[in-house]
């Protein structure tokens, strides 16, 4: 299994600037979760999809945040404008069942917003 | 934020047991606890979980109290590769809430 799969693996952008990252989780898994990890805050949850549906959005930090699953393959986590405070490492995570949850992270996205 | 309480950093020497404790003083429960570790520019990687029972798998060991109040998780033999962020979580909804965990240097 090729485990969880993020792109791009880096992102460097301009303050202003649409940002989207992608991601794939395990084949077969129904959770999926987004992260974000600055040495400020830590590692903080964004939002999680059960099926593809939204769950918890209440990590998203702000309406700039958006983030979306269209299939059970794939999900984007889209910043719009971005804005220098954005910067951070972005994980995507899968799991098959809630609870008790074995996470599996991707390698992370790493986003630089000048 | 984070219901568990981690020491900032610890150090073990090589080939000796890790062991890495942390207080749950709020669990109830139904409540699991997870141990994860971040190794530097990785994604979290998942060691072990257990409710009640002591855990042990090809990683680690789980040992928890009694009262559930705190946990222990044991690296029989760490190497140099152990050298991570280990993180502590309880929780049962799906959401995992991280804290800022215990740094653990393993020295030769």
């Amino acid at each position: 299994d090729a485990g969880v799969i993020q792109s791009p693996r880096h992102e460097v952008t301009e303050m202003g600037q649409e940002v989207t990252l992608r991601c794939k989780p395990i084949s077969g898994h129904d959770y999926l979760f987004w992260y974000r990890q600055t040495m400020m805050r830590g590692l903080e949850l964004l939002i999680y999809f059960n099926n593809n549906v939204p769950i918890d959005d209440s990590g998203m930090p702000e309406d700039r945040f958006s983030a979306k699953m269209p299939n059970a393959s794939f999900s984007t986590l889209k910043i719009q404008p971005s804005e220098p405070r954005d910067s951070a490492v972005y994980f995507c995570a899968s799991t098959l069942l809630g609870v008790p949850d074995t996470q599996y992270f991707g390698p992370g996205t790493r986003l630089t917003v000048l | 934020d984070a219901k568990t309480t981690q020491p900032p950093s610890m150090d073990c020497a090589e080939g000796r047991a890790a062991n890495l404790p942390c207080n749950h003083s709020t669990i109830s429960g139904n409540e699991y606890v997870y141990w994860y570790r971040q190794i530097h520019s990785q994604g979290p990687q998942y060691i072990i979980h257990g409710l009640k029972n002591n855990e042990t798998n090809e990683m680690a060991s789980l040992i928890i109290t009694e009262d559930r109040k705190s946990s222990t998780l044991i690296l029989p033999h760490a190497t140099l590769r152990d050298t991570a962020v280990y993180y502590c979580i309880d929780g049962n909804t799906g959401k995992l809430i991280f804290g800022q965990g215990t740094t653990l240097q393993v020295k030769p």
